[in-house]
């Protein structure tokens, strides 16, 4: 199993360029997570969806947009950088069902913008 | 909405010696509460985690302790190794959504 991939691993924007930010589970679960760290800082979390067909709003929502597009994949949208964005952007997944709640994160996306 | 505050920021101790972090939280439907390490440059991993029906968990050299009527939780490591060495982040959950991580911690184990 791969756990949690997501692409790409490194990306640079300028201001005002759309992105979006894939991530894929091969676990089965039902939850997915997108959250952003910035230096120093603990994870905020941007968008979570708790299963198939629904997503829900985090900490840190504003400028971002979700897709659940099937129960394996999460991906996150940028549609107009700013530089405020700059930071690794981590996503992750969850059985969240049998009383199992450990989140498993995939290896992070650095993003750059100018 | 839920609010994690983490404490110290950073801690150094000498390899063989404990270390404890501690973690307060706001929201008392919170009901799950994980320990994550993360090295540099590396993903959080999951070491610890407690729901509030236990008081307490332990896993050889690592426990963590929850206060549920206080609202603080605490990470408990003994013997401590060079590979201790790591930021710690600590977080509150209900049923495993909507997670709030703590600020974390930078543990520095010396030789």
């Amino acid at each position: 199993n791969a756990g949690v991939t997501q692409t790409p691993k490194f990306q640079v924007l300028k201001t005002g360029q759309s992105m979006t930010l894939q991530c894929a589970q091969d676990m089965n679960h039902n939850s997915m997570y997108w959250y952003r760290q910035d230096p120093g800082m603990g994870l905020r979390l941007i968008y979570y969806s708790a299963s198939e067909g629904t997503t829900d709003k985090g900490e840190v929502p504003n400028g971002y947009n979700v897709s659940r597009l099937n129960k394996r994949e999460f991906s996150l949208r940028l549609e107009s950088a700013a530089p405020s964005q700059t930071s690794v952007y981590f996503c992750a997944s969850s059985p969240l069902a049998g009383g199992k709640e450990t989140q498993y994160f995939g290896p992070g996306t650095r993003l750059l913008v100018l | 909405g839920e609010n994690v505050e983490q404490h110290p920021s950073t801690l150094s101790v000498q390899e063989g010696d404990s270390a404890v972090i501690k973690c307060t939280y706001s929201d008392s439907a919170s009901n799950y509460f994980p320990w994550y390490k993360q090295e540099l440059g590396k993903r959080p991993q999951l070491i610890i985690d407690i729901r509030s029906n236990v008081g307490e968990k332990k896993d050889q050299r690592i426990a963590v302790t929850l206060n549920k009527t206080a609202k603080h939780f605490s990470l408990h490591i003994t013997e401590t190794q060079p590979e201790d060495s790591a930021v710690y982040f600590c977080a509150a959950s209900n049923y495993g959504q909507n997670f709030v991580f703590g600020p974390g911690t930078r543990l520095s184990v010396l030789p």
